[in-house]
């Protein structure tokens, strides 16, 4: 199985804040991740697909890059609606996986 | 406006069984794959199973291999997952999504307590 190491697990940002969240895949999996919001009591929403592109609807300070086995998801400034937990996954090979998520909290 | 809508979900003893269900609208059901994921409470998400338009190809977790089941009537519109030896562990909110998981259901909770 793949595994999707997702790093940090938390951190706590500035309302204006760039900030950066990484995962790594065990194995290259081209361009097939995707990137997830989920706020509390709430189903999860993709932001990002194919590893860079951006979902309809969402803002563009939100951007994803990388491929293979390295790959980020970017918020070039942080907003008050962005504190969240955010989930990669990749979907390249059956069983898909999670990154273990990371918590965006306010400073 | 695509929606998908899960119910079934419920409290269960170990050892028992449910069946969820996932009703779509908004779209052609047939022409996508669709999946179910799981969020355990206070936990991270966990993919759990996945099905092709057609419903000819199927895939599981190892977590729940063997006990769960997914199957999908395109005449209804409806995915189903089956649910059986339910554990403790199993217990989540368990939503469902389509293909690649850009739309997703507001989940349905399984609760699995003696």
């Amino acid at each position: 199985d793949i595994q999707m190491t997702q790093s940090p697990s938390s951190l706590s940002a500035s309302v204006g804040d760039r900030v950066t969240i990484t995962c790594r895949a065990s194995q290259g999996i081209r361009n097939d991740l995707g990137w997830y919001q989920q706020k509390p009591g709430k189903a999860p929403q993709r932001l990002i697909y194919a590893a860079s592109s951006l979902q309809s609807g969402v803002p563009s300070r939100f951007s994803g890059s990388g491929s293979e086995t390295e790959f980020t998801l970017t918020i070039s400034s942080l907003q008050p609606e962005d504190f969240a937990t955010y989930y990669c996954l990749q979907y390249n090979n059956y069983p898909w996986t999670f990154g273990q998520g990371t918590k965006v909290e306010i400073k | 406006e695509v929606q998908l809508v899960e119910s079934g979900g419920g409290l269960v003893q170990p050892g028992g069984s449910l069946r969820l269900s996932c009703t779509a609208s908004g779209f052609t059901f047939g022409n996508h794959a669709m999946n179910w994921v799981r969020q355990a409470p206070g936990k991270g998400l966990e993919w759990v199973s996945g099905i092709s338009g057609a419903g000819g190809s199927t895939f599981y977790a190892d977590s729940v291999k063997g006990r769960f089941t997914v199957s999908r009537d395109n005449s209804k519109n409806t995915l189903y997952l089956q649910v059986n030896s339910l554990r403790v562990e199993d217990t989540a909110v368990y939503y469902c999504a389509r293909g690649w998981t850009d739309c997703w259901g507001q989940g349905t909770l399984v609760t699995v307590s003696s």
